[in-house]
């Protein structure tokens, strides 16, 4: 599996907008990248993905990198029910019939 | 979304008894299933595979003879630590898929053994 490299931690303010990079510099051209983010205590939840193009969803966006080897989570307005680990995440199956390879997470704590 | 619930959400067991986890799909089918395991601190670390009607596919290092699973349908997985110790305290952690691009995640069992 492509291995994927995210900052150990990350602070943000309350309302601010948050960047969560993400470098996959050995990603295949079938890899789907992938965001989860688990809360404290509770398993992990589904946040974004995309293959080549920016996406957004409610939750957030999803900024790719021309290269693909690098991608940015963006919460665009954080709010203190955003503190969790997010998970950046290379799949090569876009329907996640396979386990996911968690690395180690970048842990996004938010101050009011 | 779908919803994946797990029960107990927390046990505390003697060492030497077994521990059932039950992992439902509530309103999805799920042909596969995947268990993980989470060290205080650690990331989710893959411990096998369950496939309904089945057997599941381990990952290297994890005893099938001591972490028992069965997909008995479509919708339920089970995971049973036998003769448990308190190595095994640990959170674990299913999920589903309904074949869409998305996992949904169970809300994890914290298992403590005394």
């Amino acid at each position: 599996d492509a291995k994927t490299t995210q900052p150990n931690s990350m602070e943000s303010n309350e309302e601010e907008p948050v960047h969560l990079p993400c470098n996959h510099s050995t990603i295949s051209g079938t890899d789907y990248i992938h965001w989860y983010r688990q809360l404290p205590s509770q398993g992990p939840e589904y946040v974004i993905h995309g293959l080549t193009s920016n996406v957004n969803n409610r939750m957030a966006s999803l900024a790719i990198a021309e290269d693909r080897k690098s991608s940015t989570l963006i919460l665009h307005r954080a709010t203190l029910r955003d503190a969790a680990v997010y998970y950046c995440i290379l799949d090569s199956n876009s329907n996640s019939g396979y386990a996911l390879n968690f690395g180690k997470g970048t842990s996004l704590l938010v101050t009011p | 979304g779908a919803v994946v619930s797990q029960h107990p959400s927390r046990v505390i067991c003697k060492s030497g008894t077994s521990v059932k986890i039950e992992c439902r799909s509530l309103d999805f089918q799920a042909t596969t299933m995947f268990w993980y395991r989470q060290f205080p601190k650690q990331s989710l670390m893959l411990m096998a595979t369950s496939n309904e009607g089945s057997k599941a596919t381990y990952e290297q290092g994890v005893e099938k003879d001591k972490f028992l699973i069965n997909h008995a349908s479509l919708t339920l997985s089970t995971l049973t630590v036998t003769s448990a110790h308190p190595e095994d305290s640990s959170f674990y952690i299913c999920s589903a898929t309904p074949g869409s691009y998305e996992q949904y995640f169970g809300p994890g069992t914290r298992l403590t053994v005394t």
